[in-house]
């Protein structure tokens, strides 16, 4: 079976500082992985996602994570953080090539203090 | 190009009742998937619609189930309403046949359902 387990329900970090979301997952065969943000009261917007290939992936709004298969985790970073990056944050797996059903972590709250 | 819409914003019933949520996919997409995100939880998976039939489906219990009509748009029904039901209720689209923007799904606002 897999699932994503997100390392701190809740971060905190200053502005401008590095933003640093950790993500680590478990899946018996080769995982797409997501990372989707979350604003209040509103839906998901996917961020930025791991099909194949290259496995440092660039997302929107400066956002990248890198897969990495011997520590089983996708974590999430951006250099700089800035006011408008409070969100709540969700990593996220599937393990079929149509991502027809998606395993979602418990989310991490990113607040950026001035 | 209008997004994922779901309706209502939000609904309060009472345990026992029965609601429905509906659900109007992405231009162009063809799947859709629902989900269950409870107040400080991740959303999680209901089960997912492709050609007016259920493809997958998660771990809930058959109070909850669905419909896809022709024109893509979704409805989810949750019969004999608990407590436990309350949540927002996410609805997803997707077009599972286009490459590799298959793996994205579009998600709507949500609709918020209280049971009181």
């Amino acid at each position: 079976a897999q699932s994503v387990t997100q390392l701190g329900s809740h971060v905190s970090v200053s502005e401008g500082a590095l933003v640093l979301l950790r993500c680590n997952y478990s899946s018996s065969v080769p995982p797409y992985l997501f990372w989707y943000v979350q604003y209040p009261n509103q839906g998901l917007q996917l961020l930025l996602k791991y099909t194949t290939g290259a496995t440092l992936v660039k997302g929107i709004n400066g956002f990248e994570a890198e897969f990495k298969k011997s520590e089983t985790s996708f974590h999430l970073t951006k250099p700089s953080a800035h006011m408008s990056d409070a969100a709540e944050y969700f990593c996220a797996v599937s393990v079929d090539s149509s991502a027809s059903k998606i395993i979602f972590g418990s989310g991490t709250r990113l607040s950026i203090r001035p | 190009d209008a997004g994922v819409t779901q309706s209502p914003t939000h609904l309060i019933k009472t345990r026992g009742q029965q609601v429905t949520l509906r659900c109007s996919p992405k231009s162009g997409h063809d799947t859709v998937s629902w989900y269950q995100q409870a107040l400080g939880q991740g959303p999680q998976f209901i089960f997912q619609y492709y050609e007016e039939e259920e493809r997958q489906r998660g771990n809930f219990p058959d109070r909850f189930s669905g419909h896809q009509f022709p024109n893509y748009s979704s409805e989810l029904n949750v019969n004999a309403l608990l407590l436990g039901d309350s949540a927002l209720y996410l609805c997803a689209s997707s077009f599972p046949t286009s490459g590799l923007s298959s793996y994205e799904q579009y998600f709507g606002p949500g609709t918020r359902l209280t049971v009181t």
